[in-house]
């Protein structure tokens, strides 16, 4: 069974500062992984995703994040913090050889201090 | 414009009654969820349905049930069988099963249910 593990729940970084949000996965193949931002009182939308190919995956807002197998990690980062990026971040797991569906983390809310 | 619609946005019921939350998508997608949110537990899959007349449990399945008579909508009924109900639900939807697997997941804004 793969799972999913955010470290830290809470993140709080100052505007303009760099933002790293940290997600652990276990999966028995390798997987497809997904980072998802939700704002309060909405539902979530995609961020960015790795499936397969260049390990540096480049999505919306300036987030981007890099799949280590060695480390099976897949960090999310942003160079410069804006007031907009507070929200909350999910990280999801999916096995490819499955039709199960996604297997979330339990989340990163992110505070941006002005 | 394309999208999901929950309703209502927040619910207020007395313990013991049943509730039925709605979901309406105009995407055509094939392939329905909802999942409940808890602070601290990140997104359970309750149900979900790959084609009409068609549903599957998830995780977290027990004291809630689904139907999925036209495409377009899967309601979910809270029933008093469920312990804990008070949360935030979210519906999303795929175009089928296989985009799922690679993450096109859409969502709708969330029902928040409060059980007095």
């Amino acid at each position: 069974a793969q799972s999913v593990t955010q470290l830290g729940s809470h993140v709080s970084v100052s505007e303009g500062a760099l933002v790293l949000l940290r997600c652990n996965y276990s999966s028995s193949v390798p997987p497809y992984l997904f980072w998802y931002v939700q704002y309060p009182n909405q539902g979530l939308q995609l961020l960015l995703k790795y499936t397969t190919g260049a390990t540096l995956v480049k999505g919306i807002n300036g987030f981007e994040a890099e799949f280590k197998k060695s480390e099976t990690s897949f960090h999310l980062t942003k160079p410069s913090a804006h007031m907009s990026d507070a929200a909350e971040y999910f990280c999801a797991v999916s096995d490819p050889g499955s039709a199960r569906q996604l297997t979330f983390g339990s989340g990163t809310q992110l505070t941006v201090l002005p | 414009d394309g999208g999901i619609t929950q309703s209502p946005k927040y619910l207020f019921r007395k313990e013991g009654q049943n509730v039925t939350l709605s979901c309406e998508q105009n995407l055509n997608h094939d392939a329905m969820y909802w999942y409940r949110q808890d602070p601290g537990q990140g997104l359970r899959l309750i149900y979900y349905s790959q084609i009409v007349n068609d549903f599957q449990k998830g995780d977290i399945a027990e004291g809630y049930s689904v139907s999925r008579e036209k495409k377009e909508s899967f309601p979910l009924t809270v029933t008093s069988a469920q312990k804990n109900p008070t949360a935030f639900y979210l519906c999303a939807s795929s175009i089928d099963q296989a985009t799922v697997i690679t993450g096109e997941l859409f969502f709708g804004e969330g029902s928040r249910l409060t059980v007095l």
